[in-house]
């Protein structure tokens, strides 16, 4: 078993749909979770940035961590075509300016307009 | 802020050359800076952790003699990817990080294609 499980995809969804990411992992030690961005042939882009369990919102998207399930998800609200790219979710057991990382495979997001 | 670029973008190289590929901070001190493969359709995969001015920490089954990393100063640091063969074609990405409290700041990634 891989220590982070993420579907690749793609995901299709219309413009304004509700847009759900997951990753599960295996690896009680992991503490910090981040769901990243990447554009094709481009680097990954941070965009949440998570400790505890619970939620985090900014702007249209909501990190959703549940360290008793080893589950986090990723709701993007209003998705737009910009939002087409892979989603990259990562995990660290310390701060992850020292730590590395483990990341998941990335679902690749198609948003049609 | 937390800028970091990579240079070349893009190399395309003849088996058995050598190929040097930069990762700069260009607004903030990096005291570690990360370099990673990624194969196509794959996640991200650590090769090896550089502390400035020590010696790199490389992942387990990355050869330390065939991708040599230098970390010279606090903004820069390299991966050179020596003998290059046909199997090290990937996208080479780099990160940085402040400190500890930091979290790790992204470069554009290189891809390199060796012939």
């Amino acid at each position: 078993q891989k220590e982070v499980e993420q579907d690749p995809g793609p995901l299709s969804v219309p413009e304004g749909a509700i847009v759900s990411l997951n990753c599960t992992y295996s690896n009680s030690a992991f503490q910090y979770f981040m769901w990243y961005r990447q554009y094709s042939r481009k680097g990954p882009e941070l965009l949440m940035y998570t400790y505890s369990s619970g939620n985090k919102e900014d702007g249209r998207f909501t990190a959703q961590v549940d360290k008793s399930s080893k589950y986090i998800s990723l709701f993007i609200r209003d998705s737009q075509p910009s939002d087409s790219a892979t989603y990259l979710c990562a995990m660290s057991a310390f701060d992850s300016g020292y730590s590395t990382l483990t990341f998941g495979k990335g679902t690749m997001l198609l948003v049609s307009p | 802020g937390a800028v970091v670029s990579q240079h070349p973008s893009r190399v395309i190289c003849k088996s058995g050359t050598s190929v040097k590929i930069e990762c700069r901070s260009l607004d903030f001190q990096a005291t570690t800076m990360f370099w990673y493969r990624q194969f196509p359709k794959q996640s991200l995969m650590l090769m090896a952790t550089s502390n400035e001015g020590s010696k790199a920490t490389y992942e387990q089954g990355v050869e330390k003699d065939k991708f040599l990393i230098n970390h010279a100063s606090l903004t820069l640091s390299t991966l050179t990817v020596t003998s290059a063969h046909p199997e090290d074609s990937s996208f080479y990405i780099c990160s940085a990080s402040r400190d500890r409290t930091d979290t790790q700041y992204f470069g554009p990634g290189t891809r390199l294609t060796v012939l």
